[in-house]
């Protein structure tokens, strides 16, 4: 069974603040691929990034930043200088085989992004 | 282009009816997806359909649940004698490649009184 838990249920900070949304998963295997999701107040999920479990190199677009350690079974999303429109509900989550041979996707329960101007 | 697409975007009914909801997802994605999701809860999988293939249905909770998938576009969840417990924000997302990166429709939020 695979498993993504988001500790932090919510997150308030002022605008321009770094802020660190934290994914931990779980899974038995060894080839998965990792996601993440943007959910704002208007409800249409959005993809932002995509990784397979064989590249931990981090990646950088803009203002958004990720950390994948397999050490630590983690898959760290950084927001740099936030502003008012990062304010969301961001989702991780982790797309491995299913018993049924399908790759069904395991969301975490999400992280609530506020951000206060 | 067009995104996915969900219809009613909203759905009052009455406990232990029928309610059918409708995606028509990105032209070309051959997979297809539904999710539930219940306040400050995250996506809970329900179906998921890939071309001609038979459906992976390990998600849904219970036979009042089905789900299917005409043409290899058009979908349609069906909720048999509706529950309270079922309210939520029943969402449908699409992909064309593996492992898929889906893209999801506005949702249609239902609620059994």
């Amino acid at each position: 069974a695979q498993k993504v838990t988001q500790a932090q249920t919510e997150i308030s900070v002022v605008e321009k603040e770094d802020v660190t949304l934290d994914c931990v998963y779980e899974t038995r295997d060894t080839t998965y691929y990792l996601f993440w999701y943007k959910q704002p107040p208007s409800g249409e999920l959005v993809f932002l990034i995509r990784r397979n479990s064989f590249d931990e190199q981090n990646e950088i677009s803009g203002r958004y930043s990720w950390n994948f350690q397999k050490s630590t079974s983690s898959f760290n999303f950084t927001i740099t200088a936030s502003q008012v429109v990062d304010s969301a509900v961001y989702f991780c989550a982790l797309s491995g085989l299913s018993s049924g041979g399908s790759y069904i996707p395991t969301f975490g329960r999400g992280t609530s992004l506020i951000v206060h101007p | 282009g067009a995104g996915v697409s969900q219809s009613p975007s909203n759905k009052v009914t009455e406990k232990g009816k029928d309610v059918e909801l409708r995606c028509d997802p990105i032209s070309g994605h051959t997979a297809l997806y539904w999710y539930r999701q219940s306040l400050g809860q995250g996506l809970e999988f329900l179906i998921y359909f890939q071309g001609n293939s038979a459906p992976d249905k390990s998600g849904l909770p219970s036979d009042r649940f089905s789900a299917e998938r005409t043409g290899g576009s058009v979908s349609t969840l069906t909720i048999q004698r509706t529950q309270q417990e079922d309210s939520a924000v029943y969402l449908c997302a699409s992909s064309t490649d593996r492992p898929h990166t889906q893209y999801f429709g506005p949702g249609t939020r239902l609620t059994v009184l």
